[in-house]
């Protein structure tokens, strides 16, 4: 079965760290680009971090930019996402996603997703 | 503020036709960049729906359709069926300081 599972969610107070592990299965997971895309609660969709299939490109969003880092290992078909000084906003529920495959940079879009870890960022 | 704006709710009654649109501005779909549409159940993940603004991935039905004109793009969901009741999400490229890939803020269906 195609599918993505998330791990490695919980509470952690402010200042701390996390780091999410996303399973990928029954795809070539070395043939794709991933994705973080979290969800706070009641709110939309936010993109996160992009990392290319061989981690050669890699991209976060301003919110996240110094305190993420994105990073995959193909070997394991595994993709991480290490969270370090974590703030009450970044409380949300991280999906794991891919990229679709026939979406170039500008036209990306995400054809799979995980059903997510909740991070809770509280004292 | 999301950059690309929806409409925060929409409804219809069963068998009805719905659109839900998605406007944004010079530097994501003006531009000429490709609408992505995604389906959130109820205590689900999203889902993919449309992608190159009208093109739907296997499994999803015909009701479903996308398309796009100049700085707006449009779901629209035919013969609405109460397993329709969901968020809906745009998505695309944006070469401003907000993206590279932004969302827009969903649209609560409700079916009446």
């Amino acid at each position: 079965e195609v599918q993505l599972v998330e791990s490695g969610g919980g509470l952690v107070k402010p200042g701390g760290s996390l780091r999410l592990s996303c399973a990928a299965s029954g795809f070539t997971f070395s043939s794709y680009s991933m994705n973080w895309v979290r969800q706070a609660p009641g709110k939309g969709l936010e993109w996160v971090s992009s990392i290319s299939s061989s981690s050669s490109y890699i991209y976060y969003a301003d919110s996240v930019k110094g305190r993420f880092t994105i990073s995959r290992d193909n070997a394991k078909n595994s993709l991480y996402l290490q969270m370090n000084s974590l703030r009450a906003e970044d409380t949300a529920v991280y999906y794991c996603a891919r990229v679709g495959s026939s979406s170039g940079y500008y036209g990306r879009y995400f054809d799979l997703w995980g059903r997510g870890t909740l991070v809770t960022v509280s004292s | 503020q999301s950059v690309l704006t929806q409409p925060p709710s929409v409804s219809g009654a069963p068998g009805q036709r719905v659109t839900i649109s998605c406007t944004g501005s010079s530097s994501n779909i003006g531009a000429g960049y490709d609408v992505h549409w995604y389906q959130q159940l109820p205590g689900t993940a999203p889902k993919l729906l449309i992608y190159g603004n009208s093109n739907r991935p296997s499994g999803v039905p015909d009701r479903f359709s996308g398309s796009k004109s100049g700085t707006s793009a449009s779901l629209a969901i035919t013969g609405l069926q109460a397993e329709d009741e969901a968020d809906y999400y745009c998505q695309s490229y944006d070469s401003s300081l907000s993206g590279p890939w932004v969302f827009g803020g969903g649209t609560k269906l409700t079916v009446l």
